[in-house]
C-alpha cells in the first residue's frame, strides 16, 4: 500500500520568510496530493492540490510542486505570517477512489 | 457545497460501553466514506473505508469486531465503538467523496471530528 513521508517534523521561521515541507510517496499509481492545513480541534482544511497530470500549482501565497518521477512533492509558503503557524500535512490516493494516505505532519510555528 | 457533518461533537464514556458516531454528507451523495483516527500530535490514520450497501474495508491491525462501521444510504455512515477503553480514547473523523461533481479527482471532504473521552 501507499506510504507518505514528511519531514521535517517541526519548522520554525520568522515572519516574512519562506517555508518548505517535503514529501515522497511509494506508489506509482497516486495521482492525487492534497495538502491540509490543521488547527488544533479542528478538522483538516485543504489548502491546495496537486493532480498527477502538472508539475507547479500556485495560489497566491502558496505553492505545491510535483516531482512524479522521484515521488515527491513539496509545498512552499512565502512571506509567512503569524496565522499560519499550524500543522501541515500532505497526504496522497490514486483516482480509484482509495483514502487518502497522510504524512506524519509538520508543525509550523511563524514568530513575529 | 460538499458539506459533511459529525455527531457528536465529543463524548465522554465509561469504560466497557460503546459509543455510535455518525457522519453524514449534508448535500451531496457518498458511495465511499472514510474513518480516521487521530491520537494527541499525531496524523491521521485511517481505520477503513466504508461503502454504501456493502461491508466495510478495514485497514490491518483495526478490529472490525471492535469498530462496527454502517454505511446504510448515501448520505449516512456510523461507527460503533463496541466496549470501549482507555486506550480507544481519540480525535475521529469522517471523511467522504463527492460521488457526483468530483469524484474523479478524489477530493474529499472532511466532517468535524468527533473527540471521544473513555473514562
Amino acid at each position: 500500500g501507499e506510504n507518505v513521508e514528511q519531514h521535517p517534523s517541526t519548522l520554525s521561521v520568522q515572519e516574512g520568510d519562506s517555508a518548505v515541507i517535503k514529501c515522497t510517496y511509494s506508489d506509482s499509481a497516486s495521482n492525487y496530493f492534497p495538502w491540509y492545513k490543521q488547527e488544533l480541534g479542528k478538522r483538516p482544511q485543504l489548502i491546495i492540490d496537486i493532480r498527477s497530470n502538472v508539475g507547479e500549482k500556485k495560489d497566491q501565497r502558496i505553492a505545491v510542486t510535483l516531482n512524479k518521477t522521484a515521488k515527491h512533492f513539496s509545498l512552499h509558503i512565502t512571506e509567512t505570517q503569524p496565522e499560519d503557524s499550524a500543522v501541515y500535512f500532505c497526504a496522497a490516493s490514486n483516482q480509484a477512489g482509495t483514502a487518502l494516505i497522510f504524512g506524519k505532519g509538520t508543525t509550523l510555528s511563524v514568530s513575529s | 457545497g460538499a458539506v459533511v457533518s459529525q455527531h457528536p461533537s465529543w463524548v465522554i464514556c465509561k469504560s466497557g460501553t460503546s459509543v455510535k458516531i455518525e457522519c453524514r454528507s449534508l448535500d451531496f451523495q457518498a458511495t465511499t466514506m472514510f474513518w480516521y483516527r487521530q491520537f494527541p500530535k499525531q496524523s491521521l490514520m485511517l481505520m477503513a473505508t466504508s461503502n454504501e450497501g456493502s461491508k466495510a474495508t478495514y485497514e490491518q491491525g483495526v478490529e472490525k469486531d471492535k469498530f462496527l462501521i454502517n454505511h446504510a444510504s448515501l448520505t449516512l455512515s456510523t461507527l460503533t465503538v463496541t466496549s470501549a477503553h482507555p486506550e480507544d480514547s481519540s480525535f475521529y473523523i469522517c471523511s467522504a467523496r463527492d460521488l457526483n461533481g468530483l469524484a474523479v479527482y478524489n477530493e474529499q471532504f472532511f466532517g468535524p471530528g468527533t473527540r471521544l473521552t473513555v473514562l
